[in-house]
């Protein structure tokens, strides 16, 4: 196990609500950063957080917002949930921003 | 723009022999690529990682591969055993010089026979 943690582990929400999925990063680790992955395809970046900045962002609307708090755990939020949001969102930590990324087990999101 | 693919999405072994799962890469400016395993219902699991400044890398039972000549990077599982049936995911940085941004291609699902 990477000793990474994610809460919750499902989740259903409807279309147009707002989530917020959570993350603790493995101990020593100062770097978060989150990926969305559909079924049977590969986990996409969100984006990531150091130090409790945002660090880089992949392409996706300013309705994915996420903070990072100063013992490292992160959060991801989305707002007007839409149907496509429906996938595993996955956190993962490194030591640093340029560190291998250990991942933890993700949080499935239904959105009907 | 960046994309990494896989050769195959699917490969089925039998248990004892060994395993390669491909991967082609676009972006030239990688410098920065990683082989992660996913079981059903878990997040993906950090198996090895190589940096453009080799061509090979070995770990326990596994050897990773890279040619940067053809943009290729290769996985090879010796001895495969039950347990290493996954799905296989290459993750490249893309964009040089910063590995925080990691692009992942759909995955190669390894099926080993018992």
């Amino acid at each position: 196990e990477t000793g990474v943690t994610q809460s919750p582990t499902h989740l259903i929400k409807t279309r147009g609500q707002q989530v917020t999925l959570r993350c603790s990063s493995q101990s020593g680790h100062n770097t978060v950063s989150w990926y969305q992955q559909a079924l049977g395809q590969g986990p996409q970046f969100i984006f990531q957080y150091y130090r409790e900045e945002e660090n880089g962002r992949g392409n996706f609307p300013p309705r994915f917002s996420g903070l990072q708090f100063p013992n490292y755990s992160s959060e991801l939020n989305v707002n007007a949930l839409e149907l496509d949001d429906s996938a595993l969102y996955l956190c993962a930590s490194s030591p640093d921003p340029d560190g291998g990324q250990f991942f933890g087990p993700g949080t499935r999101l239904t959105v009907l | 723009g960046e994309s990494v693919g896989l050769h195959l999405p699917t490969l089925s072994v039998q248990e004892g022999d060994n395993s390669i799962i491909n991967c082609a890469y676009s972006n030239s400016a990688s410098d920065y690529f990683i082989w992660y395993k996913q079981e059903s219902g878990k997040g993906p699991q950090f198996i090895i990682d190589i940096r453009s400044n080799m061509d090979k890398r070995q770990g326990q039972r596994v050897t990773v591969l890279l040619n940067k000549t053809v943009k290729h990077l290769s996985l090879q599982i010796a001895a495969t055993q039950p347990g290493d049936s996954a799905v296989y995911f290459c993750a490249e940085n893309g964009s040089g010089g910063s590995n925080y941004k990691l692009t992942f291609g759909k995955g190669t699902l390894l099926t080993v026979n018992p």
